[in-house]
């Protein structure tokens, strides 16, 4: 398996356009995970989902940021408008209901918003 | 207060020497620990479960203490590749703290 796969890598986009971030979880993991990391904050925890199902979403900024998981093998993440706070790496990560001690991050995707 | 606390460091330490980490955890109901390591512009990648009664991996000790809801991460004779930033994570849903950046000088 080729892993966790987020898309892009890098994004730098102005103030006040659309974001939008994807993530592939591994086949098979039930559970998917986004975060956002910043020198300042950390790793944030912004939503989970079981099942495609979201679970906790109460680490979502604000209502500008949303999350989908419309099947099994894909979720997006949309921030809409950009602001230049929001500049940070994403990370999704997914694991497997059965072992909670398997979580497997993507590569991530950094964005910049100018 | 939030969920999952680090002491930011950094921590600079010379090779060959013992380094700890603490890591709070603010829900007493917590029941996974886990502690991962994170280079420099990539992924944290898990390094140790932390189980009830410690566990050590090489020269690497984890350990748990309930009652002062904190868990530990120990390393013994660092290496220059142990130079990383160490999060802890807290229970199934995977709060993190900030992390602790360590840094092992020659």
């Amino acid at each position: 398996d080729a892993g966790v796969i987020q898309s892009p890598r890098h994004e730098v986009t102005e103030m006040g356009q659309e974001v939008t971030l994807r993530c592939k979880p591994i086949s098979g993991h039930d559970y998917l995970f986004w975060y956002r990391q910043t020198m300042m904050r950390g790793l944030e925890l912004l939503i989970y989902f079981n099942n495609n199902v979201p679970i906790d979403d109460s680490g979502m900024p604000e209502d500008r940021f949303s999350a989908k998981m419309p099947n099994a093998s894909f979720s997006t993440l949309k921030i809409q408008p950009s602001e230049p706070r929001d500049s940070a790496v994403y990370f999704c990560a997914s694991r497997p209901t059965g072992d909670p001690n398997i979580q497997y991050f993507g590569a991530g995707t950094r964005l910049s918003v100018l | 207060r939030k969920e999952v606390e680090q002491d930011p460091g950094p921590f600079n330490v010379p090779e060959g020497a013992t380094v700890a980490f603490n890591c709070t955890y603010s829900n007493s109901a917590s029941q996974s620990f886990f502690w991962y390591r994170q280079d420099c512009r990539k992924e944290p990648k898990l390094l140790m479960s932390v189980y009830s009664s410690g566990n050590e991996d090489g020269r690497f000790t984890a350990q748990l203490n309930r009652a002062s809801q904190y868990i530990s991460l120990l390393i013994r004779d660092s290496k220059l590749s142990d130079s990383a930033t160490y999060l802890c994570a807290v229970n199934n849903d995977m709060r993190f703290g900030a992390g602790t950046r360590l840094t092992v000088k020659p």
